[in-house]
């Protein structure tokens, strides 16, 4: 099956640092969305994107689609202790159902 | 505002046993979808659900079966639980064919 990446895998930062991660694939995709998983919750969407090149906020959070489409980024910027949780990327390709990356863990030092 | 309901939250079953997952949404959406997470992977679908009546396959669909009874309700039912079914499930429900809103969760093992 299609193969999302995502890097880092785990971060460990200082309250107040600005966060960068991103997911890559070998595979053209027409959707980018990024979910934050709390522990013993369910994932909450935080950005859809949609159009190559798309740059969307939510707040101190920063999405980008990729220009070549097989790539997504996300900026968090300030970071604070309620930041803390699993990042996850997933991609939807054509009428093909949504694929997820395996998630990025973030922690913060206070 | 409830959103995405599951249950149970939790459930220990042993090999060879049945049981049925159950998830209710409140929020009138047509889409509705099961997920299985399992460490350090992302989620994976089981099934989708389009609308009342329908129902698809997705990426692991082995050994579940699903029912979409009315717009509201969509179950996930292990006619044979197997260890390596022991995961966290996940529905989710939306008004778009991309999942918007998930519930917590039941944590699943199979012993």
């Amino acid at each position: 099956g299609q193969q999302l990446n995502q890097s880092p895998q785990s971060m460990f930062i200082q309250e107040g640092e600005d966060v960068s991660m991103n997911c890559t694939s070998s595979s053209i995709f027409n959707t980018w969305l990024w979910y934050k998983q709390d522990p013993g919750e369910g994932p909450v969407l935080l950005i859809a994107l949609y159009k190559a090149g798309e740059l969307t906020s939510n707040g101190r959070l920063t999405a980008q689609f990729g220009i070549t489409r097989k790539d997504s980024f996300l900026n968090i910027s300030a970071s604070i202790p309620s930041d803390v949780g699993i990042y996850f990327c997933a991609g939807q390709r054509g009428a093909q159902k949504l694929v997820f990356g395996q998630g990025t863990r973030l922690t913060i030092n206070p | 505002n409830a959103g995405v309901t599951q249950t149970p939250k939790f459930q220990v079953l042993k090999t060879g046993q049945s049981m049925t997952l159950q998830c209710a949404q409140d929020m009138n959406h047509n889409s509705m979808y099961w997920y299985r997470q399992d460490p350090g992977m992302g989620l994976r679908l089981i099934y989708y659900s389009a609308s009342e009546g329908t129902t698809d396959k997705g990426e692991v669909p082995n050994g579940y079966n699903v029912s979409r009874l009315n717009k509201r309700e969509f179950s996930l039912r292990l006619e044979s639980a197997a260890p390596s079914q022991t995961s966290v499930y996940f529905c989710a429900s939306s008004e778009t064919p991309l999942p918007q809103h998930f519930g917590d969760g039941t944590r699943l093992s199979i012993l």
